[in-house]
This record gives structure tokens, sequence and C-alpha cells, in this order.
């Protein structure tokens, strides 16, 4: 079982829309969470931490439930700059090893 | 700030080569990881090093080794390479301990033929 499962999409909405994205995550002693954006052939960019008592920041809002071990993200009023690719990232522990899901690939159409 | 940097940003390999790939971490962070990032897959943890010291290793074979340097920057090395091989590999750097938050490079897209 992979240790951080997404749903690939493509998601294609239009400007405007709102979209979730959702992500499951195997080991549920996994200390830390997040959101990375990468745009074709660019570096994974940090969009958002992801904690217990959810966190919002602007049009994007990231909860995360560890009874259900699953992490989700939201995103309102979809702008055509919110096209690229989305990865969910669980750290198992105190270190710096993250795992990817394989990120989910989200066009917003004008 | 200078954000990460890697080196080169682009680099062909033929069969059997080796390659040193090389990050310099943000300044005053301590932590460099290391990820193998294949066409159409999210990145895939590959070195992890804190304080020059190696704190994590993924599951890739041994042709693969690593080693963070005084001033926290780093290298990875590859032996005998293979056309798997090819991929974007992405260094990540961060300052380590309770502040996991980690911010890549550019990332080296290696294409070995």
């Amino acid at each position: 079982r992979k240790e951080v499962e997404q749903d690939p999409g493509p998601f294609n909405v239009p400007e405007g829309a709102t979209v979730a994205f959702n992500c499951t995550y195997s080991n549920s002693a996994s200390q830390s969470f997040f959101w990375y954006r990468q745009d074709c052939r660019k570096e994974p960019k940090l969009l958002m931490s992801v904690y217990s008592s959810g966190n919002e920041d602007g049009r994007f809002t990231a909860q995360l439930n560890r009874a259900s071990q699953y992490i989700s993200l939201l995103i309102r009023d979809s702008k055509l700059s919110d096209s690229a690719t989305y990865l969910c990232v669980v750290n198992p522990s105190t270190g710096n090893q993250f795992y990817f899901g394989t990120g989910t690939s989200l066009t917003v159409i004008p | 700030d200078a954000g990460v940097t890697q080196s080169p940003t682009h680099l062909i390999k033929t069969r059997g080569q080796q390659v040193t790939l090389r990050c310099s971490p943000i300044s005053g962070h301590k932590s460099v990881s290391w990820y193998q990032q294949v066409l159409g897959q999210g990145p895939q943890f590959i070195f992890q090093y804190y304080e020059k010291e190696e704190r994590g290793r993924g599951n890739f074979p041994d042709r693969f080794s690593a080693r963070q340097f005084p001033n926290y920057s780093s290298e990875l090395n590859v032996n005998a390479l293979l056309l798997g091989d090819s991929a974007l590999y992405l260094c990540a750097s961060s300052f380590g301990g309770n502040t996991p938050e980690a911010f890549f490079g550019q990332g080296t897209r290696l294409t070995v033929v």
C-alpha cells in the first residue's frame, strides 16, 4: 500500500468554481502534513501546512482528519493561475523525509 | 536571500557513467534532503542529511550515495547509471528539527542515454 494516495485527476474546472482535493495516508503516527503546488517542469513549492484545527490562507483551506487519516484542500473562486499539480505531502517522523502523493492535476478553464 | 540552488540544471549521461549533483541550502538551514521525480509521479525520498549526518535513506540501491559538507551543502552521487535513473532530482532545504517545512531547489534534470 502506498504511503500517500491521491486522486490524480485531471480536474478541469471553470474560473470561479470551487474544487476540492483529497488525500489519504497510511502511517497513523505521521507528524506533519503539507500541500505543495508544482507547475509543469518546475520544482514543488509549499502552498500550506495542514493542521488538525484546519487552516485557511485566502482562497485556500486545508483540513486534516487524523482519525480517518485524511487530508483535504479546498480552492474557492478558482483562477486561471491556479492551474498546476497539487501534491499531498506527509512527514512520518520528526525528520524531513517526506512522502508525496502522485499529485492531482488541476486546469482552470476561462 | 538566495533560495535553494542546485547544479547543474540539466545533464546528459550515458549508461554506466557516474554523476554528481550539487545542492546549496537556504542560509541557516541545516537539513538537506534529496528526491527523485520521474515523469507523472510525485517525488520519491532518497536521502536526508542533518548536521552532516545521514538521518534517513529511502528505498534506493547502493549506487546512490550522498554527503553533506560543513557548510551544509550536499552532493548526491549516482554510480553505474541506468536508463531508469533519468528523472528530475530535487534537493529540499529546511531548518530541521521541529521546523519541518521544506523548500525545494529548481532541480537537476538528468537524462541517461
